[in-house]
Parts: structure tokens; sequence; C-alpha cells
């Protein structure tokens, strides 16, 4: 069985660009949730998606967003770039997250590396 | 809201101890699950062990065991035999019905040969 896959693992990108990255979740599985790892903030949660419908949201600004397809693929868009936003992206899968306790735990992918310059 | 604190930033044991990672956490929820994860330099998060917040017994999965303390909102590890390989980011983590997770800024382990 396939874990999650990010691509790419790894970016350079510009100020003021803008960047998406993506993420497969283990098959079966409709929930996706992205996380940002620095080394000041340590991991902190961007947004979940279950069946398309964003359900969850962290304290980031608007210029992250993200989207889940049909397929529960998941795509996260950062705009207008910033140096503070070079980080470890990070996308998780779920079986479950209905909105109730059944979940039992994320499996995560390996990270999207990105470098802004 | 809720927050998780580790308060051990680095560690060190050398091979075959035992070595035990502090975990507190805050809420004022009565249901929720918590986590350890592992992660190592290559960067992917690997679940070592789950806890729900209403069973009181503690979670064990083969060398790993947590001694969970609900009301002292307290979750450590313990690793028994620890091994070269269990060298790695131990992040402590909560997660409540909004299926969030909220994670500690981890403690680096490092197991001595």
């Amino acid at each position: 069985k396939a874990g999650v896959t990010q691509t790419p693992r790894y970016l350079i990108k510009t100020r003021g660009q803008q960047v998406t990255l993506s993420c497969s979740p283990i098959s079966g599985h409709r929930s996706v949730s992205w996380y940002q790892q620095t080394p000041g903030q340590g991991l902190q949660f961007l947004f979940e998606y279950f069946s398309e419908t964003q359900r969850n949201k962290g304290n980031f600004p608007g210029r992250f967003s993200g989207r889940q397809f049909s397929n529960s693929r998941s795509e996260m868009n950062v705009s207008t770039l910033e140096l503070g936003d070079s980080a470890l992206y990070l996308c998780a899968s779920s079986s479950f997250g209905a909105g109730g306790l059944a979940n039992y735990g994320y499996t995560f992918g390996s990270g999207t590396r990105l470098t802004v310059v | 809201a809720q927050t998780v604190t580790q308060s051990q930033p680095e560690m060190s044991v050398q091979e075959a101890e035992t070595v035990t990672l502090s975990c507190t956490y805050d809420t004022s929820e009565n249901n929720y699950y918590l986590f350890w994860y592992k992660q190592p330099p290559s960067r992917q998060m690997i679940l070592v062990i789950r806890q729900e917040a209403y069973k009181q017994q503690n979670a064990t999965e083969n060398r790993f065991s947590v001694n969970f303390q609900k009301a002292a909102k307290s979750f450590s590890l313990k690793i028994s035999d620890s091994q070269l390989g269990d060298t790695a980011m131990y992040f402590c983590a909560f997660m409540n019905r909004d299926d969030k997770i909220i994670f500690g800024k981890g403690t680096r382990l490092h197991i001595l040969p």
C-alpha cells in the first residue's frame, strides 16, 4: 500500500512568486491535512480537507490556500511568497475525519522543503 | 486553546538504556487523543503510539509505552532497550474532535553507541 506522496520534495522560489504543492493521500483516505514546520514555530496546522470541503483552518494569512479533488488528492497554494514562508510543508491523510473521535491518527508524507530567496 | 509542552529540548542516552520523554498538555475537553510521533532525518513523521483519553490503561507498542495521567494532563513516552534507530525528533501531539493535531516543540533524542 503506497504511503502519502508529496511532490515536489524540494522547491526554491523567489519572493513574490507563488507556489503549488501537491499531496496524494493513501488510497481510501478522505481526510487530508497540511502542516508547516519551521525551527522557530515548530509544527503548525494550516488546514484540513475532507471530501473536497475545508473543515478546519489554522491561523495563517489568506495567502495560504488549499483544495481537495474528488480523488482526495490535495494541493496547497501560497501566493506572494515571503522569506518567512521557507519551511517544510507536511501533508497527512487519514481514513476518518468525519468530525468525531474515530480518527486514529494521521499518516504523514515526507514533506516538501520550500526555500524562498 | 489547547497547548502541548515538551520540556526537554534534547536528550542523549546510551544504547540499550531506557529513556523517558516528558509531555504535558492543557485542555478543557474530556475526550481526545494523544500521540507520540517520531521524525527521523528522513523527515517523515511516523506514528509511534496513541492513547485514547477515555481509556485508563496505558498504551504499549513493543518497546514503546506511555504513562498517561489524565488528571495531571501528563503523557510521557518510555523507550525501553533503546536502539540506534530510535535517534530522531519526538513530538507529543494532541487531537480533539476537530481532528486538528496540535504538536509540542519536540525533543531531539540521541541514542549513543
